[in-house]
């Protein structure tokens, strides 16, 4: 089925390790975006891209770095995990970023730091 | 500051009884509005969107909701509940989905 794939979908790090989400779509969209979630709270968007070798800052972007090399592709890095990073983290896609559209979503990583 | 509120943090009815999940926003200028569903382990999935026009959404699975303008709320309701409904809900506002606000959601039970 087309969609927004997501891996992995679980990991656990230690304190400092470094690791990349990888989020892949084949509908051709051209915006794609990362996505924490956290009890209590809605998402909340970390970076976003509007198309091939862009990147942009959402509202939390502090301690992720993301790329997007390849339009279907776009990988969320943490350099120094730490454990207020442990969250949900979704990826999801659209055609453009008109509320008109879209937002098609991943499964979710969830990701645990120790 | 733009903002969703979704009072209800967890809510219980009996399969076949009436819903209304409350949501409440703040923004500049009329926004679309947005119900998603979120089921365990998966990602969100768009229950219905109010873009412009009626204000009364019809979505999928029986779901519709009402953009309220003066009270700025954008509640959503269904008429008999069932088990499979069972969920977590999210509402959201927003022209752009690079400038989206979420609610911090809403988990329904539905018991038998």
């Amino acid at each position: 089925n087309a969609g927004v794939t997501q891996t992995p979908k679980f990991r656990v790090l230690k304190t400092g390790q470094s690791m990349t989400l990888l989020c892949a779509q084949d509908m051709n969209h051209e915006y794609m975006y990362w996505y924490r979630q956290d009890p209590g709270m809605g998402l909340r968007l970390i970076h976003y891209s509007v198309g091939e070798g862009t990147t942009a800052k959402g509202e939390v972007p502090d301690g992720y770095n993301v790329s997007r090399l390849k339009k279907q592709n776009f990988l969320l890095g943490l350099e120094s995990a730490a454990p207020s990073q442990t969250s949900v983290y979704f990826c999801a896609s659209s055609y453009d970023d008109s509320g008109a559209n879209v937002l098609t979503f991943g499964a979710g990583s969830r990701l645990t730091v120790l | 500051a733009q903002s969703v509120t979704q009072p209800d943090i967890h809510i219980t009815v009996s399969e076949g009884a009436s819903l209304e999940l409350r949501c409440n926003y703040s923004y500049g200028a009329t926004p679309y509005l947005f119900w998603s569903v979120q089921y365990p382990n998966q990602g969100l999935q768009l229950l219905l969107k109010y873009l412009s026009g009626s204000t009364l959404v019809k979505g999928i699975n029986g779901f519709e909701a009402e953009f309220n303008k003066s009270q700025t709320s954008f509640h959503l309701r269904k008429p008999s509940v069932h088990i499979s409904d069972t969920a977590e809900y999210f509402c959201a506002v927003g022209n752009n989905f690079n400038k989206f606000y979420f609610g911090s959601g809403t988990k329904l039970n539905v018991k038998p």
